[in-house]
């Protein structure tokens, strides 16, 4: 049974800094292509980034509004998804939610979301 | 960025009615075209993918139509557990975005 794990959410100050990190079991985590996405409350969904696998080239791609202050990174040998948050904005306020979606060996599209962890970005 | 536009923005409709929710891309999306349910509390539950496909154990009353910029789900009888937020979401383009999300309410 596939099963993300999200943690590391909290309270942080403006301009401060947070790890989050997504635990992954129930399948190869090394051979899939990774994403975060991110829910401000009472608001709609907004993809954050993704990270493809390394034999893919293990790239990432940011949308605009985290861009150059957000890094997502993968260790496969703990099967664990990060996402590193700098200089933080109370606009990045949001449930953090990972997700793998991907074709299996059928064709039918395979989608996972993990429950999610709340940022919250105040003084 | 390809935005997306999902209209009506509420829905209010009774139990056994048929709802019908569009989505609409700014520019061609060809069939990379899902759509999500989310329920509050929960994380986002996929519907339709692919623009026509159900997704495993989805009720064959949900049903997607459309292809490049425009597009349906169609609930064909509301079940009292339909009631939810609906998103749409493009995988054609990086970055994946979502319409901003269509309420359907208890009428």
């Amino acid at each position: 049974e596939v099963q993300l794990v999200e943690s590391g959410g909290g309270l942080v100050k403006p301009g401060g800094s947070l790890r989050l990190s997504c635990a992954a079991s129930g399948f190869t985590f090394s051979n899939a292509w990774m994403s975060w996405v991110r829910q401000a409350p009472g608001k709609g969904l907004e993809w954050v980034g993704r990270i493809k696998s390394k034999t893919d080239g293990g790239t990432t791609d940011y949308a605009a509004p985290v861009k150059g202050r957000f890094t997502i990174s993968r260790d496969d040998s703990k099967n664990t998804l990060y996402l590193q948050m700098n200089s933080l904005k109370t606009e990045d306020t949001a449930v953090y939610y990972c997700r793998r979606g991907y074709y299996d060996s059928s064709g039918y599209y395979r989608d996972y979301w993990g429950q999610g962890t709340l940022v919250t970005v105040s003084s | 960025e390809i935005v997306l536009t999902q209209s009506p923005a509420t829905l209010s409709l009774s139990p056994g009615e048929r709802a019908t929710l569009s989505c609409r891309a700014s520019q061609s999306v060809s069939s990379y075209l899902a759509w999500y349910q989310q329920k509050p509390g929960q994380a986002p539950r996929l519907l339709i993918y692919d623009a026509s496909n159900r997704a495993t154990g989805i009720p064959a009353r949900f049903s997607g139509s459309g292809s490049g910029t425009d597009f349906t789900l169609t609930i064909s009888s509301l079940e009292p557990e339909d009631f939810a937020v609906y998103y749409c979401l493009q995988r054609s383009n990086w970055p994946n975005t979502f319409g901003q999300g269509t309420k359907l309410e208890i009428k």
